[in-house]
């Protein structure tokens, strides 16, 4: 079956540190991976997604993640985190077109970023 | 235009009630996901809508879960006699066509079963 792992439930990092939450996932086929953002009351929203082409993904607020397919992650990185990215950030993996795939996603569950002023 | 609305936000409920969470998408969306989320969980998905039609319900965790859409617009989510552990957040997500498409959010239903 399809899952995804958030190794980190819950990050403390002051302004200006660097960020990476890491994601892996298992599926043996071609994925679709995202990352998305839930910033404190607000919808959940697409931060950036990969489907082909350069393993390295950038996104929006400065967020890129890289697909390593030997190692099935999807790691977040942001090189200089500010307040405003305290929010809590999941990694979705889907499977490939056709072979039944509706398009569902499947979710890790969630890191927690905390980002002191 | 508007997003993907969802209501009631909050619902209380005593164990053994019936629920309706309802959902809109945003107009001309023909693909509709529902998701749940437990406390401390990622999103785990429920049922899939293409127009009116459910060809996934994979995800339905008991057939005290139903779901109904109608035409390419609202969809009801159904929980038969609540149990405690059904109580999370519910997720409503429409896209344009399915598969290919971002899928964009509403802000969710919070389920709570005394």
């Amino acid at each position: 079956a399809q899952s995804v792992s958030q190794h980190n439930h819950h990050v403390i990092l002051s302004e200006a540190a660097s960020l990476e939450l890491g994601c892996n996932y298992s599926y043996g086929g071609t994925v679709n991976l995202f990352w998305y953002v839930q910033y404190p009351g607000q919808h959940l929203q697409l931060l950036l997604k990969y489907f082909s082409g350069d393993p390295l993904v950038k996104g929006i607020k400065g967020f890129e993640a890289e697909f390593i397919k030997s190692k099935f992650s999807f790691n977040l990185r942001k090189p200089s985190v500010q307040w405003s990215d305290t929010a809590e950030y999941f990694c979705a993996v889907r499977g490939p077109y056709g072979s039944g795939n509706t398009g569902k996603l499947i979710f890790g569950q969630g890191t927690t970023l905390q980002v002191k002023p | 235009g508007a997003g993907v609305s969802q209501s009631p936000s909050n619902k209380v409920t005593e164990k053994g009630k019936d629920v309706e969470l309802r959902c809109d998408p945003i107009s001309g969306h023909t693909a509709l996901y529902w998701y749940r989320q437990r406390l401390g969980q990622g999103l785990e998905f429920l049922i899939y809508f293409q127009g009116n039609s459910a060809p996934d319900k994979s995800g339905l965790p008991s057939d005290r879960f139903s779901a109904e859409r109608t035409g390419e617009s609202v969809s009801t989510l159904t929980i038969q006699r609540t149990q405690q552990e059904d109580s999370a957040v519910y997720l409503c997500a429409s896209s344009p066509t399915g598969y290919t498409d971002t899928q964009y959010f509403g802000p969710g239903t919070r389920l709570t079963v005394l």
